[in-house]
């Protein structure tokens, strides 16, 4: 079955930095790629996703690359803020209406 | 409020206790989808229905969990016998596939105790 890793786990920043966490997966039939970014004690929320027809997707101070060719993806924020501390959490499926196999998570601290 | 909601939010309960667990999706989305999270980890599928059929089960979903959706809306997930080891975050989110949009949509969870 499907294996997802990601990479750091943990990862601090300056405001006003980028942040890059990165993700890969083993089956090479996943072919949708989403990013859920959870809040302490919150639900998990879709900020971007990918499918494997695009290389590269933007959303604002988001993007997000796949490699499908390498098996990886790997998601960007640009000018990071306070209120983008969280846990991000990547995730593979072959579509996104079958269920999504996630990583371990990265813990986002972005210091004022 | 026209999300994914869930009941309980917070359940306590003794080891050896059954417990039940509800989901009700987004009204037009016809896949539901059952997750469990414990702290520091990623949500871990468990199970998922297309209207009231389930399509699939983990391997992590033992005989003493058994989910249901009988008319294709709201979803109970149940679990018999509990033991500490399943405490955790149950997560559930839905999707709508006729439309072709693929984003899953996660409740707030329920947070299982088990003492």
């Amino acid at each position: 079955g499907e294996n997802v890793e990601q990479h750091p786990s943990t990862l601090s920043v300056q405001e006003g930095d980028s942040a890059v966490i990165k993700c890969t997966y083993s089956d090479s039939a996943s072919n949708y790629f989403p990013w859920y970014k959870q809040e302490l004690g919150k639900r998990p929320q879709l900020i971007i996703d990918i499918r494997s027809n695009v290389g590269e997707k933007k959303d604002q101070r988001i993007a997000v690359t796949l490699n499908k060719t390498a098996k990886h993806f790997s998601l960007h924020i640009t000018e990071t803020q306070p209120e983008d501390s969280a846990v991000y959490f990547c995730a593979a499926s072959d579509s996104g209406n079958t269920p999504l196999v996630f990583g371990k998570g990265t813990r986002l601290s972005v210091i004022a | 409020d026209t999300g994914v909601s869930q009941n309980p939010r917070h359940k306590i309960t003794k080891r050896g206790q059954n417990v039940t667990f509800r989901c009700d999706p987004i009204s037009e989305h016809n896949r539901l989808y059952w997750y469990r999270q414990t702290l520091g980890q990623g949500p871990e599928f468990l199970t998922y229905f297309q209207n009231e059929a389930q399509l699939e089960k983990s391997r992590l979903l033992s005989d003493r969990f058994s989910a249901e959706r009988p008319k294709g809306s709201f979803s109970t997930l149940e679990i018999q016998r509990t033991e500490q080891g399943d405490s955790a975050m149950y997560l559930c989110a839905s999707s709508s596939w006729d439309r072709g949009y693929n984003e899953q949509f996660f409740g707030p969870g329920t947070r299982l105790t088990v003492l």
